[in-house]
C-alpha cells in the first residue's frame, strides 16, 4: 500500500496570507489528524477527522482549521499567517474505528516572512 | 491535558550497546503508548506500540515496557547500530481518553558511534 502522502512539501508565505495543505491517507484509513513540529514545542496536535467530521480538536486559535472529503482526503488551512506559523505540518492516517495507530506522512515545511 | 514527559533529551552510545529512553505520564485513564522514530527531513515512523494490557512488547532488536503504577513506560533498543541514529518521540493519548489525540514527549535525539 502506499503510504501517506502530503502537498506540497515545501512552502513559502509571508505574513498575512493564507495557506492550504493536502493530505492522501493511506488506502482504506478514515481517520487524518494534522499535528505542527516546532524546535520550540514540539509535536503538537491541531485536529482530527473522521468521516467527514472533526472529531477531536487541540488547543490551537481559529485561524487553523481543516476538513476531510468524501475520500478521506483532507486538507488544513491556515489564514492570516504569522511568523510563529513557520513549521513542519504533518498528517497521519489511522484506520479510525477498532485501529487507532497512526502513521504520518513526509510532512509539508512552511516557512511564513 | 496529558503531559509527557522524556528523558534523556540527547543519548550517545557505541555501536553494539543497548540505549534506553524513559516516558512518563500524568493521565493514568491513557492506555495507548507508541514510540515514533524520526529521521532528518522525514516524518514520525511508528516502530513499536504498546497498550495497557500489556507490560512488555518486543519485535527483534527493539522492546517497551509499561508500568502502571508509575505511570512510566521505556523504549529499550539492543545491539545499537548506525542506522538507529535518529530522534524517538514517546506519546500517549490526550486527557479524554480519545487514542486519536496524541500528546508527544519531546523527543531524544539518539546518536550511535561506530
Amino acid at each position: 500500500k502506499a503510504g501517506v502522502t502530503q502537498t506540497p512539501r515545501y512552502l513559502i508565505k509571508t505574513r498575512g496570507q493564507q495557506v492550504t495543505l493536502s493530505c492522501s491517507p493511506i488506502s482504506g484509513h478514515r481517520s487524518v489528524s494534522w499535528y505542527q513540529q516546532t524546535p520550540g514545542q514540539g509535536l503538537q496536535f491541531l485536529f482530527e477527522y473522521f468521516s467527514e467530521t472533526q472529531r477531536n480538536k487541540g488547543n490551537f486559535p481559529g485561524r487553523f482549521s481543516g476538513r476531510q472529503f468524501s475520500n478521506s482526503r483532507s486538507e488544513m488551512n491556515v489564514s492570516t499567517l504569522e511568523l510563529g506559523d513557520s513549521a513542519l505540518y504533518l498528517c497521519a492516517s489511522s484506520v479510525g474505528q477498532g485501529g487507532e495507530t497512526q502513521y504520518f506522512g513526509p510532512g509539508t515545511r512552511l516557512l511564513v516572512l | 491535558g496529558e503531559n509527557v514527559e522524556q528523558h534523556p533529551s540527547t543519548l550517545s552510545v557505541q555501536e553494539g550497546d543497548s540505549a534506553v529512553i524513559k516516558c512518563t505520564y500524568s493521565d493514568s485513564a491513557s492506555n495507548y503508548f507508541p514510540w515514533y522514530k524520526q529521521e532528518l527531513g522525514k516524518g514520525p515512523q511508528l516502530i513499536i506500540d504498546i497498550r495497557s494490557n500489556v507490560g512488555e512488547k518486543k519485535d527483534q532488536r527493539i522492546a517497551v515496557t509499561l508500568n502502571k503504577t508509575a505511570k512510566h513506560f521505556s523504549l529499550h533498543i539492543t545491539e545499537t547500530q548506525p542506522e538507529d541514529s535518529a530522534v524517538y518521540f514517546c506519546a500517549g493519548p490526550n486527557s479524554g481518553g480519545s487514542n486519536y489525540k496524541l500528546t508527544f514527549g519531546k523527543g531524544t535525539l539518539l546518536t550511535v558511534n561506530p
